[in-house]
């Protein structure tokens, strides 16, 4: 099992609504990171927070905020997606953005737009 | 640009044999490497990593070899068993992200 949580595990919704992806994480790690991943395809990072500040983001649409109430949470905020949104959204954490450790993902969240 | 790439779309091997899935990397200035296996389903799950400062790497069934030299990064499985199969992918720290290769799936015959 993994130490990363997600949720939820699939999502549809249609190109008007507004939802939310969370993600939690316990290990005490202070970077957590959104990717975006289309089927056959490696991970695409979207955005990576280090110690609760958003540090990078990767030219991703407004569509798409990111939100990190604490150390443990990540969420990602949805509204107005359209149909190539659609894919797997995974989240990970690392103990920090810097040095030589491996990011640990969750399991994702498959989003449909309808 | 730094890309990360792996020989081999898909490797098919008999179960019991060894396998060998190869990775290719552009940036000389990478200096941490990570193989991640993802199952169906499922996220990219740790299986090892490697520092620059080293050629070879073992884990419990697995060995990472590094070759500066010509960029050349493989993952050695050995006793390759059928919940070995997945899509695996090389990572290559660089600019404070990683940046994924392209993926090999591994299937493993019966």
């Amino acid at each position: 099992d993994t130490e990363v949580t997600q949720t939820p595990k699939h999502l549809v919704m249609g190109m008007t609504n507004k939802k939310s992806l969370k993600c939690e994480q316990h290990m005490g790690h202070r970077a957590m990171y959104w990717y975006k991943q289309k089927a056959k395809k490696p991970p695409e990072l979207m955005f990576v927070y280090s110690y609760e500040k958003l540090s990078i983001n990767e030219s991703v649409p407004s569509r798409f905020s990111p939100e990190c109430p604490n150390s443990s949470l990540l969420n990602l905020h949805l509204h107005a997606l359209q149909p190539e949104d659609s894919a797997l959204y995974l989240c990970a954490s690392s103990q920090w953005t810097g040095g030589n450790q491996p990011q640990h993902f969750g399991d994702g969240t498959r989003l449909s737009i309808l | 640009g730094e890309s990360v790439g792996l020989h081999l779309p898909t490797l098919s091997v008999q179960e019991g044999d060894n396998s060998i899935i190869n990775c290719a990397y552009s940036n000389s200035a990478s200096d941490y490497f990570i193989w991640y296996k993802q199952e169906s389903g499922k996220g990219p799950q740790f299986i090892i990593d490697i520092r620059s400062n080293m050629d070879k790497r073992q884990g419990q069934r697995v060995t990472v070899l590094l070759n500066k030299t010509v960029k050349h990064l493989s993952l050695q499985i050995a006793a390759t068993q059928p919940g070995d199969s997945a899509v695996y992918f090389c990572a290559e720290r660089g600019t404070g992200k990683l940046i994924f290769g392209q993926g090999t799936t591994l299937q493993v015959k019966p």
